[in-house]
């Protein structure tokens, strides 16, 4: 059974601090990881993909570390705004295409 | 379709009816997953088709769970004798095998057994 966790399960932060979290994942048979920003009622949408050891990813105020070797994906928020309340997602996909998604991580952003 | 859709959004039933639940993917993507969140948790999955065929369908909790997709597109996951713990969100997400290629969420079914 593939284990992926993410830490803090949740978060609390003022508008303007910048915060991170990490999904930890299996380094074994690893074939990419996935960010997912997932707000209140609507569907998970993409953020990230990423695939190869040491990659970074960045989209706006928000990006993304890799490190296949010891199984741990970093994502930062620089600057939080409300709108940044979301859960976020991580998913490990193995070689076999399996989506192993982990618990998330509950953000809230207070103005 | 534009996105992926899902029916019901909302279903209430009693202990013991049977339930089906539909999803109807982007037209195209060949992989159909389906995943449960229950309160408090991540997704956790169900089944995976790619086509017509269930690749993967150890994540179906017991028997009472089934899942076709007999025309690789639309895809129905039927719950028989449903209990209160079968209560969640049901998500389906649709995509292309490889590995830059995200999943395409439903709004999901919200499904409350009483």
């Amino acid at each position: 059974i593939l284990n992926v966790e993410q830490s803090p399960q949740s978060l609390h932060v003022q508008e303007g601090d910048s915060t991170n979290f990490t999904c930890s994942f299996p380094s074994s048979n690893f074939y990419a990881l996935h960010w997912y920003r997932w707000e209140t009622a609507k569907s998970p949408e993409a953020l990230f993909v990423m695939t190869l050891n040491g990659d970074e990813k960045k989209k706006g105020r928000i990006s993304a570390t890799l490190n296949t070797k010891e199984g741990y994906s970093y994502l930062y928020i620089k600057g939080s705004q409300p709108e940044d309340s979301a859960t976020y997602l991580c998913a490990f996909i193995d070689y076999g295409q399996n989506f192993v998604f982990g618990p998330g991580t509950r953000l809230s952003v207070l103005p | 379709g534009a996105g992926v859709s899902q029916t019901p959004s909302n279903k209430v039933t009693e202990k013991g009816k049977y339930v089906e639940l539909r999803c109807d993917p982007i037209s195209g993507h060949t992989a159909l997953y389906w995943y449960r969140q229950s309160l408090g948790q991540g997704p956790e999955f169900l089944i995976y088709f790619q086509g017509t065929g269930a690749a993967d369908d150890s994540g179906l909790p017991n028997d009472r769970f089934f899942a076709v997709r007999p025309e690789g597109s639309v895809s129905t996951l039927k719950i028989q004798r449903t209990e209160r713990g079968d209560s969640a969100v049901y998500l389906c997400a649709s995509g292309y095998p490889g590995v830059a290629n995200v999943l395409t969420f439903g709004a999901g079914s919200r499904l409350t057994v009483l």
